[in-house]
């Protein structure tokens, strides 16, 4: 069964600083896709930014951006220019490819609890 | 678009009733639906794993009888907890994934359910 693991429970930066959120995963499978979501106190879940396993290339939406690291089964969170709206569980998350033989349900990490000083 | 309706927000219910919580995918048809369920200042936690039109699929752990889910539509999917007791409060939320898309898409979350039995 694949695990994803967050190291830190919580992290606080300076607005218009930059953070960086940690995310290690197990898998034996070669071919996945890993996820970051943002839950503010509304506890609406709200998609971050995603990553194909095959893609080398590390994604990056706006302020947000990710260093995969395969071989090292990595999956960091990089947020620039924090800003105050930025403030929110953080979580990390895991997904078989279809096809794989794993299941597509979503494995979770246990949150990165972030905060965001004026 | 692809937007997940969940209803109701939040609910009390003495304990021994039971409660339907609806998760409802407005735009989009969605062949397989998830819950899940979060404790405080925890992650989320699949409970199972909906399908239309057949049983559902539940996690090690989860009591089938007690958390009842159908999956009668392609847009609709309901999770009735039977029999409520104080250990059940938690928030309950539900996701969808389009239908017929293979890829990395995400799954779309409903806002979640506070469910508190007294």
């Amino acid at each position: 069964a694949q695990t994803v693991t967050q190291s830190q429970p919580e992290m606080s930066v300076q607005e218009a600083e930059t953070v960086t959120l940690s995310c290690t995963y197990d898998t034996s499978e070669s071919d996945y896709y890993l996820f970051w979501y943002k839950q503010p106190p509304s506890r609406q879940m709200i998609l971050v930014i995603r990553q194909e396993a095959y893609k080398q290339q590390n994604a990056t939406e706006n302020r947000f951006s990710v260093n995969f690291q395969k071989a090292a089964k990595s999956f960091s969170l990089k947020i620039s220019d924090s800003q105050l709206g930025d403030a929110a569980m953080y979580f990390c998350a895991y997904r078989s490819a279809p096809g794989g033989g794993g299941s597509e349900k979503l494995v979770f990490g246990k949150g990165t609890k972030l905060t965001v000083n004026p | 678009g692809a937007v997940v309706s969940q209803h109701p927000s939040w609910v009390i219910c003495k304990s021994g009733t039971s409660v339907k919580i609806e998760c409802r995918s407005l735009d989009f048809q969605a062949t397989t639906m998830f819950w899940y369920r979060q404790f405080p200042k925890q992650s989320l936690m699949l409970m199972a794993t909906s399908n239309e039109g057949s049983k559902a699929t539940y996690e090690q752990g989860v009591e089938k009888d007690k958390f009842l889910i159908n999956h009668a539509s392609l847009t609709l999917s309901t999770l009735t907890v039977t029999s409520a007791h104080p250990e059940d409060s938690s928030f309950y939320i539900c996701s969808a994934r389009v239908a017929g898309r293979r890829d990395n898409s995400p799954l779309h979350f409903g806002n979640g359910t506070r469910l508190t039995v007294t």
